[in-house]
């Protein structure tokens, strides 16, 4: 495998349900990101590992729970989730270092389409 | 608050034509801007990525040009091709490392 992978690609829960997308990413990089797109809005940051750590979590409601146990994996754990929660989920890597900041390329999986009934 | 907007929402173009896409953010303050491409069904692919000090980038058919100064950024698609068809996607990173994303617009090339 090589990029950035995502599983599962298509994903239907209950409300009730709980459940986790997977990523990982085949490159080496030391940055991993989770984002959302939804229908008819802008792609949206949730979160942002640098190094295994969150350095960022983009005011995202507590169902939505993220886990980087390395820096090659990244999950998504997700309980009592919305309808509203339905969109697309995309996870991205970089490489990022304090000497090239502002020139890492993101590299993105596939998505996992979610869909909340 | 940082905001992107790309216009315009969705072009369709003949086949061979030149085409310019266009991005706006409102905060100058920007580490570095992105132009993606989403095919559907699939995740978005980085096109061009500029630095806050560069004014350009170049990469084949594509030409991505940055005025921080007016907030302004271009993707320049030159001599289409229906292979081009996709949505394309500006995102600016700001110094305070959130990246924000337009709306995107969606490319229709006629063959």
């Amino acid at each position: 495998e090589t990029g950035v992978t995502q599983t599962p690609r298509h994903l239907v829960m209950g409300m009730t349900n709980k459940k986790s997308l997977k990523c990982e990413q085949h490159l080496g990089h030391n940055a991993m990101y989770w984002y959302k797109q939804s229908a008819k809005k802008p792609l949206e940051l949730m979160f942002v590992y640098n190094f295994k750590e969150q350095t960022e979590n983009n005011s995202v409601p507590s169902r939505f729970s993220p886990e980087c146990p390395n820096s090659s994996h990244l999950f998504l754990h997700l309980h009592t989730l919305q309808p509203e929660d339905s969109a697309l989920y995309l996870c991205a890597s970089s490489q990022r270092s304090s000497s090239s900041a502002g020139q890492e390329t993101q590299y993105f999986g596939p998505g996992t389409r979610l869909l909340v009934l | 608050k940082q905001e992107v907007t790309q216009i315009p929402a969705a072009l369709s173009v003949p086949e061979g034509e030149n085409l310019v896409l266009n991005c706006s953010f409102t905060d100058s303050a920007i580490y570095n801007l992105q132009w993606f491409r989403q095919d559907p069904g699939k995740g978005l692919t980085s096109l061009l990525l500029i630095q806050s000090s560069q004014r350009e980038q170049t990469s084949g058919r594509l030409n991505a040009s940055l005025d921080k100064s007016s907030g302004r950024s271009t993707l320049y698609i030159a001599a289409s091709q229906p292979g081009d068809s996709a949505t394309y996607l500006c995102a600016v990173e700001g110094r305070d490392d959130k990246i924000i994303f337009g709306k995107g617009t969606r490319l229709h090339i006629l063959p």
